[in-house]
């Protein structure tokens, strides 16, 4: 079953913070998140596993909250690289291998 | 190889037609994924293989669709008789492993069914 996004889309100012929410009804072994740029392919940018930490590097984090199967993707003084479209993944704990994504977040950071 | 090499980059083919397109995982990589993205819309589950073993292809749209993988390493997509609502990127990526990893996705293939 499809995760739900939200918000659809984002605009910020660089500098500016951002949140991106990923909401599933089915229990969770893992949470992907990739940002896409238009016309090019997906690239991957952190992975939450069930009962794992929460990730991140510089300015860019996610949590997972296994109990309301959602993750969060956390976006601090964005730049303008960091526009494109994100998706979650969620891989259910009963269909491994099987990466169901999320309809995408359009994020467009300006000067 | 350094990266998900796919060919064709692109096809156009005539409604009715097979088609045949081609994923060439990272080296090592056990794991290998299909997904479809039509315009503007999110990736659409496929199929994935752990080794040379398929083991859920509830991901394909019909029976026209079928994928096989070799020596655990380069995988095949077929599309018998082409109809337009096949047109789409069709995107294969591969993981180290089935679980754990994040996955690297290939430029694509656009397919156009005219």
């Amino acid at each position: 079953q499809q995760p739900v996004q939200s918000p659809q889309a984002v605009i910020l100012r660089e500098g500016e913070d951002a949140v991106i929410n990923c909401s599933s009804s089915k229990a969770l072994y893992s949470v992907h998140w990739y940002r896409q740029k238009h016309g090019e392919a997906p690239v991957f940018l952190m992975i939450l596993l069930k009962g794992g930490e929460q990730k991140g590097h510089e300015k860019i984090s996610a949590s997972f909250n296994e109990k309301k199967q959602q993750s969060s993707l956390y976006l601090t003084a964005s730049q303008l690289s960091y526009s494109g479209t994100y998706f979650c993944g969620t891989e259910e704990g009963t269909s491994y291998g099987k990466l169901t994504f999320g309809q995408g977040t359009i994020l467009t950071v300006h000067p | 190889g350094a990266g998900v090499s796919q060919s064709p980059s692109n096809k156009v083919t005539e409604k009715g037609k097979d088609v045949e397109l081609r994923c060439d995982p990272i080296s090592g990589h056990t794991a290998l994924y299909w997904y479809r993205q039509s315009l503007g819309q999110g990736l659409e589950f496929l199929i994935y293989f752990q080794g040379n073993s398929a083991p859920d292809k509830s991901g394909l749209p019909s029976d026209r669709f079928s994928a096989e993988r070799t020596g655990g390493s380069v995988s095949t997509l077929t599309i018998q008789r082409t109809q337009q609502e096949d047109s789409a990127v069709y995107l294969c990526a591969s993981s180290p492993a089935l679980l754990g990893y994040g996955y690297t996705f290939g430029s694509g293939t656009r397919l156009t069914v005219v």
